[in-house]
């Protein structure tokens, strides 16, 4: 099946600094991923949905300044939390859509802790 | 406003018992149904897609009610691998649209 992946994998930062998530389709060209964030004992958030070439747009709530999102090839977007703060770690997922029923493929995640 | 709903569980039962989830969504415009497993500080994984007409893949049934809005899934004969927390996840459909997923039903299989 197809694989996407993560990195890193696991990032603790101190509050205040920018952390870059990577997440790319190995083996498959994706046009559009997608960014959710998974709090404790809750369910995944989708923030927001990145499309190459264009824009990301942002679920309600999302501070696009914030979370920038970045999909310059049909391989990797990049997500990029700015000043984090401890409020800001979490689980970070990505996932690449593509196959033939547009499945979402799911990167393995990043746990992002801020100190 | 976009939301799935699952009972949380923790669902305690023993090895070899039949299980059953389900789940309801709000969005009637929602297109494609979907049940993940995700286990325990890991990414969620494709089980598999729910199809109105029901469908069956080995000890696992999954059926899709649109009238009622209402998703179900059966585990048979489980197994102590199957440990792990269930969501349910529609797509609203529409073109390139994220999932929105469920909190998930906590399995437990005990020997």
């Amino acid at each position: 099946g197809a694989v996407v992946s993560q990195h890193p994998s696991w990032v603790i930062c101190k509050s205040g600094t920018s952390v870059k998530i990577e997440c790319r389709s190995l083996d498959f060209q994706a046009t559009t991923m997608f960014w959710y964030r998974q709090f404790p004992k809750q369910s995944l958030m989708l923030m927001a949905t990145s499309n190459e070439g264009s824009k990301a747009t942002y679920e309600q709530g999302v501070e696009k300044d914030k979370f920038l999102i970045n999909h310059a090839s049909l391989t990797l977007s990049t997500l990029t939390v700015t000043s984090a703060h401890p409020e800001d770690s979490s689980f970070y997922i990505c996932s690449a859509e593509g196959g033939m029923d547009n499945e979402q493929f799911f990167g393995p995640g990043t746990r992002l802790t801020v100190l | 406003r976009k939301e799935v709903e699952q009972d949380p569980g923790p669902f305690n039962v023993p090895e070899g018992a039949t299980v059953a989830f389900n789940c309801t969504y709000s969005n009637s415009a929602s297109q494609s149904f979907f049940w993940y497993r995700q286990d325990c500080r890991k990414e969620p994984k494709l089980l598999m897609s729910v199809y109105s007409s029901g469908n069956e893949d080995g000890r696992f049934t999954a059926q899709l009610n649109r009238a009622s809005q209402y998703i179900s899934l059966l585990i048979r004969d489980s197994k102590l691998s199957d440990s792990a927390t269930y969501l349910c996840v529609v797509n609203g459909g529409g073109g390139a649209d994220g999932l929105t997923f469920g909190k998930g039903t906590h399995l437990i299989i005990q020997p």
